[in-house]
Parts: C-alpha cells; structure tokens; sequence
C-alpha cells in the first residue's frame, strides 16, 4: 500500500501569511494526489485535484504542484476562514490513502 | 439535492458486528465508485473501502480486510459496510463518499476523488 507523509503535523500563521504543506508519497503516485480541507465538526471538502487543478469554487490562494512523490499545497494568503485541517490523498492505487494532515491553527 | 446520508452507527460490544447503510440521492449512483472513510476521534482520515459501480470489484485496507465487508444494492440507490469482529479502535465517525473519476487536460488517465461525502454516522466500540 501507498503511505502518504505529511510536514509539518501542524503550523500557526497569522492572517496574511504564505503558508506550505508537503506530501511525501511512499513511491510515485504520477499526479493522482489530491488535497482536501476539513474544518472542526464539518466533512472533508476538494480543494485540488491531479496534483494542481483547482476545484471549481475554491480561491485562486490556493494551488498545489508536484508530481511522483513530492507535492505541496499553499496558501499564498492565509485568511480567517482557512484554519482548518489539510489532507493529501492517492487514487494512484485503488487501496486509496490520506495523509496523517496538516493542521494550520491561527498564531 | 445531490446528497449521501449514512446510517446504522451506534454502541457495540467489542467482538459485536454493525451494518452501516449509506442511502444516495440525486445522482447516478449505479455508475459511482464509491468508498467508506472513518475519522477516529481527534484523528485523521482513514479510507476503508471501495467498490465499482456494478459491484465486481472490492479493495480494502489491510486494517479491516477479513473484518468489514462493503457491498450495494443499486436498485435501492445504497451502499453498505458491515463490520463484523469489531474492536475499540474502529470506534470512529464513518463516512461514505462518492469516488469520482474525471479526465484532466494535458494529462492522461482519469483521476478519481472523493467529491461527496455524506455526514457520517458514528460508531462507538466500547463494553
């Protein structure tokens, strides 16, 4: 199975800041890699898809690159509504993963 | 409204068995993939489970393989997890979700997300 390694398990930003999140991919996963956004009682929700396509609705802030094992997600521009919890996740192999998450707290 | 809700979650024995049910509105569920995924109190998502739209192919995380068992009944529009042998650690939120494929220009092949989730319904292991 494809283990998903995210850094850091959790950051403090302030409002405005650039923040960034890495997935480390156990091996390739091409660009099969996505990230979700889940905030405190709320289900999980797509925020880029194949790596670096945005979902449609979500802020142009965000955006993700990388390919193989190595992907970022950022946040050109932390605002109030973004501190929440960020997984990765695979759909490389059909025994899909998630990241452990990223949880971006307000400093 | 597009939508999933699940159900059948409750307080069971360790070593007890729970069927969950997951009732699909609005959308063409016989072509979905779809999957279970649990959050564990405080913890992070954990993917279960999946299977293809006619039922033929099954994949599971090595966590559950031989204890849970995902299934549907496309007439009824549901998807189902039975989890049989359950233990404390499986106490968690389960939710189900649709398992979408889509086609990315520039890039080949389709890529699959989860991109409805139901509310979950919660499952509490305990004596």
């Amino acid at each position: 199975d494809i283990q998903l390694t995210q850094s850091p398990s959790s950051l403090s930003a302030s409002v405005g800041d650039g923040v960034t999140i890495t997935c480390r991919a156990s091996r390739s996963v091409g660009n099969y890699l996505h990230w979700y956004q889940q905030k405190p009682g709320k289900v999980p929700s797509l925020l880029i898809y194949a790596a670096s396509t945005l979902q449609s609705g979500v802020p142009s802030r965000f955006s993700g690159s990388g390919s193989g094992t190595d992907f970022t997600l950022t946040i050109s521009s932390l605002q109030p509504e973004d501190f929440a919890t960020y997984y990765c996740q695979q759909s490389y192999s059909n025994i899909r993963s998630f990241g452990q998450g990223t949880k971006v707290e307000i400093k | 409204e597009v939508q999933l809700e699940e159900s059948g979650g409750g307080l069971v024995q360790p070593g007890g068995s729970l069927r969950l049910s997951c009732a699909a509105s609005a959308f063409a569920f016989s072509g979905s993939w779809m999957s279970w995924v649990r959050q564990a109190p405080g913890k992070g998502l954990e993917w279960l489970a999946n299977i293809k739209p006619d039922g033929s192919e099954k994949y599971y995380v090595d966590s559950v393989k031989g204890r849970f068992t995902i299934s549907r009944d496309n007439a009824k529009n549901s998807l189902y997890l039975q989890m049989n042998s359950l233990r404390a650690e499986d106490t968690a939120v389960y939710y189900c979700a649709r398992d979408d494929g889509t086609m990315v220009r520039g890039l080949t092949g389709v890529y699959w997300y989860f991109d409805l989730w139901g509310r979950g319904t919660l499952v509490t292991v305990s004596s």
